[in-house]
């Protein structure tokens, strides 16, 4: 039963462009949700997050839209840099004094910013 | 900076044999976290600790078994090692109040061979 899900396996943008990258949810209680790049041989570094009060964060070049409704989020990336190329993340949480806070994730996108 | 660290970075085990991945973080944080990443299957749960001496299955615990003897220290145990066990490990940690919110930050990585 995979809660999380990322449909997209790998993205390719070229540099200055806009990166968007999608994630899906099924399960209603979840209430924070958290987007995680990763290189290779390394471990995943929290990027951006945006609790369920909330339909948009922004930090930098990085925004997290939130539709609750649709139970899909979204990551932006612009402009899109060579250095962003990496796998992303998305996870998802219950509320933190809960069993179901452990975070879930979604499969992975490999996203390639081509210069 | 929270600071996780995997004591092994490379591991080469034979079929059969306990295999030991050890995990510290420096911050003091309640909860830790055993994830394995394979491609395509984002990263799993095996277990996780909510404090000192509690434990918890996740998603995939079967073949594995955990310790937390002491707050900074969760380590994973292979207690026979199948080639279907050849995978990255990630340890993760995260403080539970409210304020720091459900972010976890994760070790390097251990990549573990099984032949």
């Amino acid at each position: 039963d995979q809660q999380v899900k990322q449909n997209s396996p790998s993205l390719s943008v070229q540099e200055g462009r806009i990166s968007i990258l999608n994630c899906d949810y099924t399960n209603s209680m979840f209430d924070y949700f958290l987007w995680y790049k990763k290189y290779p041989a390394e471990g995943p570094t929290f990027l951006i997050s945006i609790s369920s009060i909330k339909d948009k964060n922004e930090d930098g070049r990085f925004t997290v839209f939130l539709n609750k409704s649709a139970k899909h989020l979204s990551l932006h990336i612009v402009p899109s840099q060579p250095g962003d190329s990496a796998v992303y993340f998305c996870a998802a949480s219950g509320p933190l004094e809960t069993s179901g806070s452990r975070l879930t994730f979604g499969e992975g996108t490999q996203l390639t910013v081509n210069p | 900076d929270v600071k996780v660290t995997q004591s092994s970075r490379y591991l080469v085990k034979r079929t059969g044999e306990k295999v030991f991945l050890e995990c510290v973080q420096d911050m003091d944080h309640e909860n830790m976290f055993w994830y394995r990443q394979d491609p395509g299957l984002g990263l799993r749960l095996i277990y996780f600790s909510y404090d000192v001496k509690m434990k918890e299955k996740g998603d995939i615990p079967e073949g594995y078994s955990v310790s937390r003897e002491k707050k900074e220290r969760f380590s994973l145990i292979l207690e026979s090692a199948s080639t279907n066990q050849t995978s990255m490990y990630l340890c993760a940690s995260r403080r539970t109040t409210r304020r720091s919110g459900n972010t976890i930050y994760f070790g390097e990585g251990s990549w573990l061979t099984v032949v």
